[in-house]
């Protein structure tokens, strides 16, 4: 069964930073992109940022460019998401997923990250 | 920048009711690359059917897709009371890589 666990979500303050995680489990994670979506109420879903399975490529949306670091670590099954600059628009609940053929297949749970102004 | 619109934003149906969702691109989308998800309140969003047509594991055959270019379909053809949920579509494409539509509610009447 696949699972993907999220962690490292939480409060903080505007210009701040955090960084979240995403233990993955049940496939054969170094074959797959991966892939992190939020929602926050406002703004709906919103793509931001996936990595192919070796790393060689990674992509972000406009507005976390600069600002967010997509990495994994293949040997631990592991994703991570740093993320600086934090402004409020950043709050949401963020997903990591796995991505196939341009969609989403599966789905963590989702983790909290609320940034006050 | 490929933008999805869906309509209606709300569609209140009974139970046994058939539903059509649609998703409507500012572009042409690849259909290979056009895909339905649902969600329910507090948990995270289930693909549903993905390639505009195809539909994912263990989705039951009352969920089907279809559409080419700009104008896709999701049809629910008999309604179950666990199929009262939001709707999202989304592409995969040049600019922005991905995007959602903003979402149908689909309530009980």
């Amino acid at each position: 069964e696949v699972q993907l666990m999220e962690s490292g979500g939480g409060l903080v303050k505007a210009g701040g930073s955090l960084r979240l995680s995403c233990a993955a489990s049940g496939f054969t994670f170094d074959t797959y992109s991966m892939a992190w979506v939020r929602q926050a109420p406002v703004r709906g879903l919103e793509w931001v940022s996936s990595i192919t399975s070796t790393s060689s490529h990674t992509y972000y949306a406009d507005s976390m460019k600069g600002r967010f670091t997509f990495s994994r670590d293949n040997a631990k099954n592991s994703l991570y998401l740093h993320m600086n600059s934090l402004r409020a628009e950043d709050t949401a609940v963020y997903y990591c997923v796995r991505l196939f053929n341009g969609h989403y297949d599966h789905w963590g749970q989702g983790v909290l990250v609320t940034v006050s102004s | 920048e490929i933008v999805l619109t869906q309509s209606p934003g709300t569609l209140s149906l009974s139970p046994g009711e058939g539903a059509t969702l649609s998703c409507r691109a500012s572009q042409s989308v690849n259909s290979e690359y056009l895909a339905w998800y649902q969600q329910k309140p507090g948990q995270a969003p289930r693909l549903l059917i993905y390639a505009a047509s195809s539909r994912a594991t263990g989705i039951p055959d009352r969920f089907s897709g279809s559409g080419s270019g700009t104008d896709f379909t999701l049809t629910i053809s008999r309604l179950e009371p666990e199929d009262f949920a939001v709707y999202y579509c989304q592409q995969y494409g040049n600019s922005p890589r991905y995007s959602f539509g903003q979402g149908t509610k689909l309530e009980i009447k």
